[in-house]
């Protein structure tokens, strides 16, 4: 079954920039999504297709893909920021494709 | 602006079938994908499956052989159900609609997801 590899956990401090990675082996040819999940809450999307940013999401986060990799960088990360962080993707079964969520990424910001 | 709202039992017994439906207010199931993805408790997300408004499906690989999906327009519902459930389904289960693209295959833009609902499952 299709895997998407990110690091459980990443600490920055604030004001640093936060890079969160995620890895599998149909990132060069299918769109990543990330969301970001804070306590309690329902997941929110904060980059679409690799590297585009919805409407609301600050600037500072942004997303991008190389190869089977696919990166998400929060440019001077704040406080507010610490949450859990999945990627989101799918195969490449043109019929019945498997869509996974990466096992997430703890990010601190302290 | 489209809200979901999930509900069902919170307890279900091993072996039974978990039933869950998802009521759209504010807007139509019509033109959209609707999906359920679930979080056991301090995991991580779970893709399960979705379906869309025609009433066609695709569920997890590791979920297929136990789960059904399925609409109601009229009452503008999606339903789930997770058949011969045991203790690693337990879990917050949430419902998304989902977007298209041009193509109309389902892409991974999640809005909005229902509030979610624990499910427990438990003798």
């Amino acid at each position: 079954s299709y895997e998407l590899t990110q690091p459980p956990s990443v600490s920055v401090s604030p004001g640093q920039t936060a890079r969160i990675t995620c890895s599998g082996d149909a990132l060069p040819k299918k769109y990543a999504y990330w969301y970001q999940q804070k306590s309690g809450q329902a997941p929110v999307l904060v980059i679409y297709e690799d590297s585009k940013r919805p409407s609301g999401i600050p600037e500072r986060f942004s997303g991008s893909s190389s190869g089977t990799m696919a990166t998400l960088t929060i440019s001077g990360a704040q406080v507010e920021d610490e949450a859990d962080y999945y990627c989101y993707s799918t195969d490449n079964n043109g019929n019945h494709p498997n869509w996974v969520f990466g096992g997430g990424t703890k990010l601190a910001v302290l | 602006q489209v809200q979901l709202q999930v509900s069902g039992p919170g307890l279900v017994k091993p072996l039974e079938t978990l039933s869950l439906t998802c009521t759209v207010s504010g807007g139509s199931i019509s033109s959209y994908y609707w999906t359920w993805i679930r979080q056991p408790p301090g995991k991580g997300l779970e893709w399960i499956g979705y379906i869309y408004y025609t009433g066609s499906t695709n569920y997890s690989p590791s979920l297929k052989s136990r789960i059904t999906m399925s609409l109601d327009t009229s009452k503008n519902q999606i339903s789930l159900k997770l058949s011969s459930v045991m203790a690693a389904d337990t879990a917050v289960y949430y419902c998304a609609r989902t977007y298209s693209d041009s193509s109309g295959y389902p892409r991974g833009w999640f809005d909005p997801w229902g509030q979610g609902t624990l499910v427990t499952v438990s003798s």
